[in-house]
């Protein structure tokens, strides 16, 4: 089955500590995305990636990074910089392009604190 | 800020009704699509209209995009219980390769 995978489903940080949270697609997509969603909230763009090597910041960057080193993967990692980080993170892909075509979407990590 | 606001914030209704979700937004767009979400779960893409559209149907799904009014409304008719979840817009802005807006959402409840 063609699709986006999450992992782990949750997720608990310790204080100080750096943890890496998994995406994965089989969609041949060029483009992938994390956002950030705060219960009753909307999504917020934490980094995209167009191509293979390539990402930027999206409106709430900081305290994150990451990679994209394949077409399929494409972690995100929350550090210790971020100092509020439970929230539902959700990954995304799309075909690309100029014209904002519809996003694919995993089924979500849940982080928490300790 | 959001691009997109959606309007009512939370709906109740009963099985059988239609439901109307409207979204508004700020700027320019290239489309406008609007995503579902059952709880703790991932979003999933129901219907994208193009700025140059009016109005857009796909089974009991119907959107209407008024960008003189930057707004666009959601129906959904003869609601179901599955129909329960959260309904999101999201905008594709000129200029912006890539980046969708999300708004915050409208809870649809679906009364058996």
């Amino acid at each position: 089955d063609g699709g986006i995978t999450q992992s782990p489903k949750y997720l608990f940080r310790k204080e100080g500590q750096n943890v890496t949270l998994s995406c994965e697609q089989n969609l041949n997509h060029d483009a992938m995305y994390w956002y950030r969603q705060d219960p009753g909230q909307g999504l917020r763009l934490i980094y995209y990636s167009q191509i293979v090597n390539d990402f930027q910041k999206g409106d709430i960057a900081e305290g994150y990074s990451v990679s994209r080193e394949k077409k399929e993967s494409f972690p995100l990692t929350v550090t210790s910089a971020q100092k509020n980080p439970t929230a539902f993170y959700l990954c995304a892909s799309s075909s690309g392009g100029v014209h904002n075509e519809k996003l694919f979407f995993g089924s979500g990590t849940q982080l928490s604190v300790l | 800020s959001q691009q997109g606001e959606e309007d009512p914030q939370a709906l109740s209704i009963q099985e059988g009704e239609n439901a109307t979700m409207n979204c508004s937004y700020k700027t320019s767009i290239n489309n406008l699509q609007w995503y579902r979400q059952n709880s703790g779960r991932g979003l999933v893409h129901l219907i994208l209209i193009r700025s140059n559209e009016r109005e857009k149907h796909s089974g009991r799904l119907r959107v209407t995009l008024d960008t003189s009014k930057k707004s666009s409304s959601l129906l959904i008719t003869a609601s179901r219980a599955a129909d329960t979840a959260s309904y999101f817009c999201a905008t594709g802005r000129r200029g912006a390769t890539n980046k969708l807006i999300f708004g915050t959402g409208t809870l649809l409840a679906v009364q058996p």
